[in-house]
């Protein structure tokens, strides 16, 4: 595709329940990250993928948020046990190479727990 | 830890007003700086990036920035602003070799007709 895709771009969850948000990434694009923007904030980084190998999860807040990216393509965030904190935008982004490269942003996921 | 400071949270301006935004961050080494725009309803888009060099770097639409080293700043500067600069702009910072970026928490633009 063009760009960074994302599905579904609003979810509404109730407070307990689990929920999974998608990420396409650009095609052959090797790097794809997480970010989660609360309102009124910047993008914060939650976790890092090369291929299908997860480097870096050192932002994922508590041991309710799972990411996965099996075949170094599509990747899922999961949220076990919603929680109304976890209320916010939650961005993914790809890009071509490592460190060097730029990010290309998806339009987001807006998660809404009540 | 990388912090980013943006120094105005919201900025109201009349077109062709000139537009300058702060940004400042802390890091102990080498940096790459960006700056990226969210128009309503739309992603987050690269205005411009500096990596190396001259550190006046251009952008789309007519930004610059300007990476001054030892105020650890990277401003933000539109000549003359358009309507359509309405938008929501954010500095963000990544170390050398590193992958993550941090991000300010970012400046609305308002431009009135």
């Amino acid at each position: 595709g063009a760009g960074v895709s994302q599905s579904p771009r609003y979810k509404v969850a109730k407070r307990g329940q689990d929920v999974a948000l998608r990420c396409d990434p650009i095609s052959g694009h090797v790097s794809l990250f997480w970010y989660q923007q609360a309102l009124g904030q910047g993008p914060e980084f939650l976790t890092y993928f090369q291929n299908e190998a997860q480097l870096d999860k050192s932002g994922l807040p508590s041991d309710r948020f799972f990411a996965e990216r099996p075949e170094g393509s599509v990747s899922t965030l999961k949220i076990q046990r919603t929680q109304q904190e976890d209320s916010a935008v939650y961005l993914c982004a790809s890009s071509g190479g490592l460190t060097s490269y730029e990010q290309y942003f998806g339009p987001g996921t807006r998660l809404t727990v009540t | 830890a990388q912090s980013v400071s943006q120094h105005n949270h919201h900025v109201i301006l009349s077109e062709a007003a000139s537009l300058e935004l702060g940004c400042n961050y802390s890091y102990g080494g080498t940096v790459n700086l960006f700056w990226y725009v969210q128009y309503p309803g739309q992603h987050l888009q690269l205005l411009l990036k500096y990596f190396s060099g001259d550190p006046l770097v251009k952008g789309i639409k007519g930004f610059e920035a300007e990476f001054i080293k030892s105020k650890f700043s990277f401003n933000l500067r539109k000549p003359s602003v358009q309507w359509s600069d309405t938008a929501e702009y954010f500095c963000a910072v990544r170390g050398l070799g590193d992958y993550k970026l941090s991000f300010g928490a970012g400046t609305t633009v308002t431009v009135r007709a």
